[in-house]
């Protein structure tokens, strides 16, 4: 069965920086779409950004650009997602999740369990 | 920009049918997914595009997609559909992931 594992979440000072990783398996990865998504707590899920199969288009909810930057190595089945300039109100569980269809954002059918990042003083 | 609408919560006898709302401005026009949720877990795929279920899921959960209101219809609720539910579109004039703001629906 598919799966994905995210790791690199932490504590980090406001300001700070961290980078989270998701690996894949048990599919053909350079295929997909890859997305972040994340959840604080007790909220809802917010979308984070979004990854083309090859890596060359990327879009970001208007709350991370400019700060978070996604990247994948298909070589690795690996996603990331570079955070810098944290604040408080990107403490949240990140998600990386596949989109259903090949080689463009749809659903997503494939998450991760999700790492935790909280950002505090 | 565009906003998903649904209902903080929604409550259902065992063994009767719940319906979860998605509202949305033409939602009728987009591709909708719905997400389920119980505590601690992550998200899972239930219904995609509209009324699509993934393999596993069961016949119970069926969607409907139309105007400006989406439907996750639950039947024969059970004890173990307690979770709290998400749609989602693809919104291709900002290219953004949307997610509705969630529903909690209670088996009781």
């Amino acid at each position: 069965q598919e799966q994905l594992v995210e790791s690199g979440g932490g504590l980090v000072k406001p300001g700070g920086s961290l980078r989270l990783s998701c690996a894949a398996s048990r599919f053909t990865f350079r295929d997909y779409y890859m997305s972040w998504v994340r959840q604080a707590p007790g909220k809802g899920l917010e979308w984070v950004s979004y990854i083309s199969s090859s890596g060359t288009i990327k879009y970001y909810a208007d709350s991370v650009k400019g700060r978070f930057t996604i990247s994948r190595d298909n070589a690795k089945n690996s996603l990331y997602l570079q955070m810098n300039s944290l604040r408080a109100e990107d403490t949240a569980v990140y998600y990386c999740a596949r989109a259903t269809i090949p080689a463009r954002p749809s659903g997503m059918d494939v998450w991760g369990r999700g790492t935790t990042v909280t950002v505090s003083s | 920009s565009y906003v998903l609408t649904q209902p903080p919560s929604v409550s259902v006898a065992p063994g009767k049918t719940a319906r979860i709302t998605c509202e949305g401005n033409n939602i009728g026009s987009k591709n909708l997914h719905w997400y389920q949720q119980k505590s601690g877990q992550a998200p899972v795929l239930v219904i995609d595009y509209a009324n699509d279920r993934p393999s596993g899921i069961p016949e119970r959960f069926t969607g409907s997609n139309s105007g400006n209101t989406a439907t996750l219809t639950i039947s024969g609720a059970e004890a173990g559909d307690e979770a709290d539910y998400y749609c989602q579109v693809w919104d291709s004039s900002t290219d953004h992931v949307l997610f509705g703001g969630g529903t909690k629906l209670t088996v009781l």
